[in-house]
């Protein structure tokens, strides 16, 4: 099946610092997505973006399909930006998501 | 907005037990999925339905079954709870795989004693 690997695992920030989180991926994919999950555990989609580049707020993301990766991008990070976040792709079969193991951010005030 | 509700927050049960995780979903949504999640091994699809009374095996099946008996509601079955399924359970549903983002439940935390 389709490996998906983040890096880093994890990273501490200091409140205001920029950051990007990366995520590569073993095969061409149907779709990608980057979700947020909060300290209380729930998972909030960031990001639905099979190919170019997204902006929400202090958040963007770049997909770069042909090679099989993807960038998380976070400016100015707040504290309420802790977490863990997780790439996730879909197969060619559009069936399964297979998640990323994640990369553990703290924001430091 | 999309509702996916599980039915426990948090459970503890002995190891030989029999344990129901149920999920429903409020947007009539074809697909729905058992997600667990632990530590440095980010999220593992354990089964997936894509309609009523349909189920498909997804990486880590083993130990697990499912019931999908109405659309809204899709709950995992532990026949006989070990040790190594304490986990984060989580039930996720879409509309169309791979044109729709998923949408999560809350979670459910399961320890077997």
């Amino acid at each position: 099946g389709i490996q998906v690997e983040q890096s880093p695992p994890d990273l501490i920030l200091q409140e205001g610092a920029n950051s990007t989180l990366r995520c590569n991926f073993s095969d061409s994919v149907n779709n990608l997505q980057w979700f947020h999950q909060n300290p209380w555990g729930q998972l909030i989609n960031l990001f639905y973006i099979p190919s170019g580049t997204k902006q929400n707020g202090r958040l963007s993301a770049t997909t770069v399909a042909t090679e099989r990766y993807s960038l998380l991008y976070i400016s100015s990070s707040q504290t309420t930006d802790s977490g863990v976040y997780f790439c996730a792709v879909i197969n060619n079969a559009g069936n399964m998501l297979t998640f990323g193991g994640g990369t553990r951010l703290m924001v430091k005030p | 907005d999309v509702k996916v509700t599980q039915s426990s927050r948090y459970l503890v049960k002995r190891t030989g037990e029999k344990v129901f995780l149920e999920c429903v979903q409020d947007m009539d949504h074809e697909n729905m999925f058992w997600y667990r999640q632990d530590p440095g091994l980010g999220l593992r699809l354990i089964y997936f339905s894509y309609d009523v009374k349909m189920k498909e095996k997804g990486d880590i099946p083993e130990g697990y079954s499912v019931s999908r008996e109405k659309k809204e509601r899709f709950s995992l079955i532990l026949e006989s709870a070990s040790t190594n399924q304490t986990s984060m359970y989580l039930c996720a549903s879409t509309g169309t795989v791979g044109q729709e983002t998923q949408y999560f439940g809350p979670g459910t935390r399961l320890l077997v004693l």
